[in-house]
C-alpha cells in the first residue's frame, strides 16, 4: 500500500529533552515536506526537501532540524523542545508540490 | 498580508447546491495552486491541482485560476454532505507549499 507513515502518531515530552519525529514514504516520492498545523494559523511548512541531501527552510524552520540522506525517509529532529512547539505535526511527500500526507503526529511540549 | 488567504467560513451551503471556495494570493511568482481537502481529526488529501490560467474540472469538482486577477477557486457541485469538511487552498513558490487558513464547508442534508 503506497503511503506516508510517521512516528510516533502522540507523544509528550519535556522541555529540553531531544526527540525525533520519523517520516518515510514508499512511492519512491522526491519532494518531501514537514507542517505544522495550528488552530487560527493554519498548515504552515517547516522543511522542504527536493531530493536526497538536499533540504531548504520554510515558513517556521527556527527549533527544528531535517535530514534527507535515503529518498524514502525524511526526519525531523526537536534538539531543545519548548512549550510554542506543541503542535499537530504532518509529514508529508509527492512527485512535486501535489503532496500525500501522513497521519500526523501530535506533539506535546510541557 | 496573508500570501495565501481564504475566508475561514463556516461556509454553509444545503445539500445538491454549489458551493463555491475562493482563494486570493499575493505573490505573482506562484504558479502552481492546489486543493486539499481535510475531514476533522484527519490529514489533508488532495482533491485538485491548476497550473495555468482557465478551469480544470474533475467530476463534482472545478478549480479555477486566474492569474491576473491572483485568485483561485474551488466550486464543488451537487454538494453532498460527505463533502463537509475544511478546504484548503495553496500556492507554490519557490520550493515552498505555502497554505490558506482553510474553509470550513458545511452541506446541510
Amino acid at each position: 500500500e503506497a503511503q506516508v507513515t510517521q512516528n510516533p502518531r502522540y507523544l509528550i515530552t519535556v522541555t529540553g529533552k531531544k526527540l525525533t519525529v520519523t517520516c518515510s514514504q514508499n512511492m519512491n516520492h522526491e519532494y518531501m515536506s514537514w507542517y505544522r498545523q495550528d488552530p487560527g494559523l493554519g498548515l504552515r511548512q517547516i522543511y522542504y526537501s527536493m531530493n536526497v541531501e538536499v533540504t531548504d527552510k520554510g515558513d517556521v524552520p527556527e527549533g527544528y532540524k531535517v535530514s534527507r540522506k535515503e529518498k524514502r525517509n525524511f526526519p525531523l529532529i526537536l534538539e531543545s523542545p519548548s512549550p510554542n512547539q506543541t503542535s499537530l505535526y504532518f509529514c508529508a511527500s509527492g512527485p512535486g508540490y501535489e503532496q500525500y500526507f501522513g497521519p500526523g503526529t501530535r506533539l506535546t511540549v510541557t | 498580508q496573508k500570501e495565501v488567504e481564504q475566508n475561514s467560513g463556516p461556509l454553509s451551503v444545503p445539500e445538491g447546491a454549489i458551493a463555491s471556495l475562493n482563494c486570493t494570493y499575493s505573490d505573482r511568482g506562484s504558479q502552481s495552486f492546489f486543493w486539499y481537502r481535510q475531514y476533522s481529526g484527519k490529514s489533508p488529501e488532495l482533491i485538485m491541482s491548476i497550473y495555468s490560467n482557465g478551469d480544470k474540472e474533475d467530476g463534482r469538482f472545478t478549480a479555477q485560476l486566474n492569474k491576473a486577477s491572483q485568485y483561485v477557486s474551488l466550486l464543488i457541485r451537487d454538494s453532498q454532505p460527505s463533502d463537509s469538511a475544511t478546504y484548503l487552498c495553496a500556492g507554490s513558490r519557490g520550493g515552498k507549499l505555502i497554505f490558506g487558513q482553510g474553509t470550513e464547508l458545511s452541506v446541510k442534508p
